[in-house]
């Protein structure tokens, strides 16, 4: 079975600091790793993927992660926070071997104070 | 072009009734995904569809949760005899699908369904 942990219930940063949210995963077989946002009563945007490749994937937004295969993480980053980017984030994975469903972390809720 | 789009986006029934949640996935993806959100919670896989079939429905719950996608587009997803629990964000999502694909899937707006 595969499975996300987002072990933050909600990260507090400064606008203009650099931020991270954090991310593990769990899966049998080769990860496809996403990360999500969600604004208030909007729907999940995409913001970026990792398939293979380069461990740090650029996405939308400014936001970039980077896959660690020996620690089992993605975690989420970007180098300057802005007020615009307080959001829930979700992590998700799918596993190679086991269908095309996402298996989703419970959220970590960003809060950007100016 | 047009995102996914759901409809209601919100519904209060009753227990022990009948519902039906819609979902227009965008046009040209051949897979559709529905998920349910809990409060506080990441969404929840129900059921996949590949074209006009059921490729994996492992997350429905039980049997009175059933969907259909008859001609490979839209898509209903029907509860029958809500329950309180049943009481969610159904999120709907849709990808350029291909078995095994790593496309990523665009998310609709969700239904919020309320059984009270």
């Amino acid at each position: 079975a595969q499975s996300v942990a987002q072990p933050e219930d909600q990260v507090n940063v400064a606008e203009g600091n650099p931020l991270t949210v954090k991310c593990t995963y769990s899966v049998s077989g080769n990860p496809y790793l996403f990360w999500y946002v969600q604004y208030p009563n909007r729907g999940l945007q995409f913001l970026l993927k990792y398939i293979t490749g380069d461990n740090l994937v650029k996405g939308s937004y400014g936001f970039e992660a980077e896959f660690n295969k020996s620690q089992t993480s993605f975690h989420l980053k970007k180098p300057s926070a802005l007020v615009s980017d307080s959001a829930l984030y979700f992590c998700a994975v799918r596993d190679y071997n086991a269908g095309n469903m996402l298996t989703f972390g419970g959220g970590t809720r960003l809060m950007v104070k100016p | 072009g047009a995102g996914v789009s759901q409809t209601p986006s919100n519904k209060v029934t009753e227990k022990g009734k009948y519902v039906e949640l819609r979902c227009d996935p965008i046009s040209g993806h051949t897979a559709l995904y529905w998920y349910r959100q809990s409060l506080g919670q990441g969404p929840e896989f129900l059921i996949y569809f590949q074209g006009t079939g059921a490729a994996d429905d492992s997350g429905l719950p039980n049997d009175r949760f059933f969907a259909v996608r008859p001609e490979g587009s839209v898509s209903t997803l029907k509860i029958q005899r809500t329950e309180r629990g049943d009481s969610a964000v159904y999120l709907c999502a849709s990808s350029l699908g291909q078995p095994n694909s790593y496309n990523e899937q665009f998310f609709g707006p969700g239904t919020r369904l309320t059984v009270l």
